[in-house]
């Protein structure tokens, strides 16, 4: 199984709403990242997990909020957003930071209106 | 800075080899990446190739690394309609550590003519 899971596949919210993106993987990976893709651009980091604790936040607003529960598990909160966040996010997961090979998932689409 | 070049755009016809070029900027990448995106896809991983290595082919893919100009091409022989896509070239800057990063490309729109 090389998959990770994200959900929902797509999100439309308001710019008072709280929601959260999901990522899920069972490869046994220790490293989880979040990247932020808007239209016909590279994906740009956001934040790193290694072994469940944060190792890398790329000055993210706090609006968003990641979270990693356990090994197999990544959150994303988000909170008061604004319509310049739109875009896909996406979310990867490797052995370990640095390791040979990022499996990335699908990806939520979110619109914030 | 960190940005990792790549030309926009490429377009051939089916049938013909791809050559999709890339400039990253770290001399000392231990690893180095090609990605595929599909239209409203996440990012599926092509294949990569380690920094001691000049040269890695994989079926119809083929890497070449020329460390001195930090320049990385990716070559798709007999290139098909579904290769159509956009490719990015990525690099793992850090000291190895808990904060290395993947930094991806500006990529490169493939178009494969039928």
């Amino acid at each position: 199984d090389t998959e990770v899971t994200q959900t929902p596949k797509h999100l439309v919210m308001g710019m008072t709403n709280k929601k959260s993106l999901k990522c899920e993987q069972h490869m046994g990976h220790r490293a989880m990242y979040w990247y932020k893709q808007k239209a016909k651009k590279p994906p740009e980091l956001m934040f790193v997990y290694s072994y469940e604790k944060l190792s890398i936040n790329e000055s993210v607003p706090s609006r968003f909020s990641p979270e990693c529960p356990n090994s197999s598990l990544l959150n994303l909160h988000l909170h008061a957003l604004q319509p310049e966040d739109s875009a896909l996010y996406l979310c990867a997961s490797s052995h370990r930071v640095g390791g040979t090979e990022a499996f990335f998932g699908q990806g939520t689409r979110l619109t914030v209106v | 800075g960190e940005d990792v070049e790549q030309s926009l755009f490429l377009s051939v016809r089916e049938g013909d080899s791809s050559v999709i070029n890339c400039t990253y900027t770290d001399s000392s990448s231990t690893y180095l990446y090609w990605y595929k995106q599909e239209p409203g896809a996440g990012l599926q991983l092509l294949t990569y190739i380690f920094s001691n290595m000049d040269m890695k082919q994989d079926q119809r893919l083929t890497v070449l690394l020329n460390k001195k100009d930090k320049h990385l091409s990716l070559r798709i022989a007999d290139t098909q309609t579904g290769d159509s896509a956009i490719y990015f070239c990525a690099e793992t800057l850090g000291d190895g550590g808990a904060t290395n990063k993947l930094i991806f490309g500006t990529g490169t729109l493939l178009a494969v003519q039928p």
